[in-house]
């Protein structure tokens, strides 16, 4: 079974602190893709990445591809009560099918 | 339009209910999902359709049912199902093609009583 493990589980801040979230597996992806989910509604697209090493950002949000391909982090600054929400990660191994592996998800509270 | 819509967004449905969840899009994507998930958890796979031809069955009872009558629609016909197949059933689109982002719906609240 290919998992991966993201850490912390859960955290609650403060608005305006900053805050990282770890993705973490012992497999090799093609590429790996983070999305925030509310509620009771569908997970919401944040950014992919493909090559080991990447950095992106997203406004407050900074998206990073280990070298190995292996882990992301995800940065955000300045945390606002509208960045609260599970955010999950999802790796790919490329191929006709396409199949998506989620994290176990970090849900997170920002308190204004 | 990166929109997947799927309905109907809330069921109520009994242990001897047929009933039917439905999915489209329409952004060419030929790769088409269903994904399980409760509450504070990760989604689970279900199914996945490549053009319009099921490739992958996670090993799903066979209470659920899907179908993918054209590239557009998706859908997962229900019967005979059990409390605890309570969750959020998520439908999800993508391109078939190496690193491609995935789209989802909603998703549909589904309750069995």
């Amino acid at each position: 079974t290919q998992l991966l493990e993201q850490s912390p589980q859960f955290l609650s801040i403060q608005e305006g602190e900053n805050l990282t979230v770890y993705c973490n597996s012992s497999s090799v992806f093609s590429s790996l893709q983070w999305y925030r989910q509310e509620p009771g509604e569908g997970p919401v697209l944040l950014v992919t990445v493909v090559t080991g090493g990447e950095v992106k950002k997203l406004k407050r949000l900074t998206f990073q591809f280990g070298d190995a391909r292996k882990d992301s982090s995800l940065h955000i600054t300045a945390a606002q009560p509208g960045d609260t929400g599970l955010y999950l990660c999802a790796g790919a191994k490329g191929g006709a099918t396409n199949k998506l592996i989620f994290g176990t998800g970090t849900l997170l509270a920002v308190q204004p | 339009d990166t929109e997947v819509t799927q309905t109907p967004k809330h069921l109520v449905m009994g242990m001897t209910n047929k009933k039917s969840l439905k999915c489209e899009q329409h952004m060419g994507h030929r790769a088409m999902y269903w994904y399980k998930q409760k509450a504070k958890k990760p989604p689970e796979l279900m199914f996945v359709y490549s053009y319009e031809k099921l490739s992958i069955n996670e090993s799903v009872p066979s209470r659920f049912s899907p179908e993918c009558p054209n590239s557009s629609l998706l859908n997962l016909h229900l019967h005979a199902l059990q409390p605890e197949d309570s969750a959020l059933y998520l439908c999800a689109s993508s391109q078939v093609r190496k690193n491609t982002e995935a789209f989802f719906g909603q998703g549909t609240r589904l309750t069995v009583v």
